[in-house]
Formats: C-alpha cells, sequence, structure tokens
C-alpha cells in the first residue's frame, strides 16, 4: 500500500537556526498537510497546500514557517529561525484529488523535531 | 471553532472485553467524521469514517455511527485483542476546511 515518507526520523537543532523537514506525499494525491504535535498535547493542523499554493493556514502558520513543493514528489516545511517552543512531532499528510471531506487524510511517520 | 472532545485515558481493558471511547464534538456546517490510530513508534492511521449523519464507518471489527443529533462519534469493539493497544484519535473536517481538527487521543492498553 502507498505510504508517505518522512525524512528525517529525528532532527536536533540549535535554537535560531533553519531547519527543513521533508516530504514524499503518496504518488497520486493532490492535497498536501502539514501537522504537528507538541508532547503531550493535541495534534494540531499547520498548512494545506494545493496547486502549488498554500489552501489553508492556522494561527500557528506564521512568518517563521514556510512550504514547498520543489519538485514533482518532495514537499517540504521550513521553519526559519527555531525557537525552544518549535519542539514537537512534525506529521506530513496527503489526500487524494475528490472533495477533501470526502477524502481521508494519510499520514507520515512523522519527524521528532527537538530544538536545544 | 471547530473541537473534538475525547474521554480521557489510558483505558485499560482485558483481552476480549467491549470497548466504547466516546467522542463528541462541536462544528459549523456538516463534518466529516474519522477515528485515527497510532500504534507505538508509527504514525496516524485511519481506522474508519463517516461523512453523513446517521452513516456508520467500521474497519477492522472497530465501527463508529455519525450521530448528529447528540454530536457524536464513539468508537466500538466487540472483543478486543492485545495487538488493539495504541492511541486512538477522534477527528474532524468541517465545511470548507481542509485541516482535520484533533481530539486529545485516548490510550488503550489491552492485557492479557
Amino acid at each position: 500500500e502507498p505510504e508517505v515518507t518522512q525524512t528525517p526520523s529525528h532532527q536536533v537543532t540549535q535554537m535560531g537556526q533553519e531547519v527543513i523537514l521533508r516530504c514524499v506525499p503518496i504518488s497520486n494525491h493532490l492535497y498536501f498537510y502539514w501537522y504537528r504535535q507538541i508532547l503531550g498535547q493535541k495534534v494540531e493542523f499547520l498548512v494545506s497546500f494545493y496547486n502549488n499554493e498554500i489552501s489553508e493556514k492556522s494561527e500557528i502558520f506564521d512568518d517563521q514557517f514556510s512550504v514547498e513543493r520543489p519538485d514533482g514528489s518532495n514537499f517540504t516545511l521550513k521553519i526559519r529561525s527555531t525557537k525552544l517552543e518549535d519542539s514537537a512531532m512534525y506529521f506530513c499528510a496527503s489526500s487524494g484529488e475528490a472533495s477533501i471531506r470526502n477524502q481521508p487524510q494519510h499520514f507520515g511517520d512523522g519527524t521528532r523535531l527537538s530544538i536545544l | 471553532g471547530d473541537s473534538v472532545t475525547q474521554m480521557e485515558g489510558p483505558v485499560t481493558l482485558s483481552e476480549e472485553a467491549f470497548l466504547t471511547i466516546n467522542c463528541t464534538y462541536t462544528a459549523t456546517g456538516y463534518p466529516s467524521l474519522f477515528w485515527y490510530v497510532q500504534y507505538p513508534g508509527e504514525g496516524l492511521q485511519l481506522l474508519l469514517k463517516a461523512t453523513k449523519a446517521d452513516d456508520k464507518g467500521s474497519n477492522k471489527g472497530f465501527e463508529a455511527t455519525y450521530r448528529k443529533e447528540t454530536t457524536s462519534f464513539h468508537l466500538e469493539k466487540g472483543s478486543v485483542q492485545v495487538s488493539d493497544s495504541a492511541v486512538y484519535f477522534c477527528a474532524l473536517v468541517g465545511g470548507g476546511a481542509d485541516g482535520l481538527t484533533f481530539g486529545k487521543g485516548t490510550h488503550l492498553i489491552i492485557q492479557p
């Protein structure tokens, strides 16, 4: 069964540094998402991406965050100047072409980001 | 805004017991509802879904019915196994929105 793959599985970065989290969505999917889960808290929506542009973003997704689909297979989340509170598990997801409400989102295994 | 409330865990049951994990929601419009499961060390996997009132989602012996009148989507299984031990997340996507809104998750522990 096709999978969403995320790399790396664990990223350790110094505060203030830039970090890029990488995702390869399922190949025939057109909608892409990033979520995060701070330890002990809910999974929170960050951003959705469709047709090479941001479709929706949450209040969490401020100017320090950006997303990109640099080629036909990768989808990246960049955090420009990391803060301690950015430490979390980051999940990438993708879904198919049909109406979003009827298409489940398929998640990767996540990247654990630790900011020191 | 939209929200999902799940029963607090951990929930500890013996093998072959009946399982219910409660989930209620608030949302504008007519959301689609989902249950995701996270096994240790893995990502979120879709367990089942329902997209309109009175729909029943089912998979791997788990079931949940979309109850609009009580704004609920409780997860049930008739006979749990040790391999069902995981964290279960109730989630919705509201009309016009892209992102899923998740509950806090319920940690289920099944003892042999």
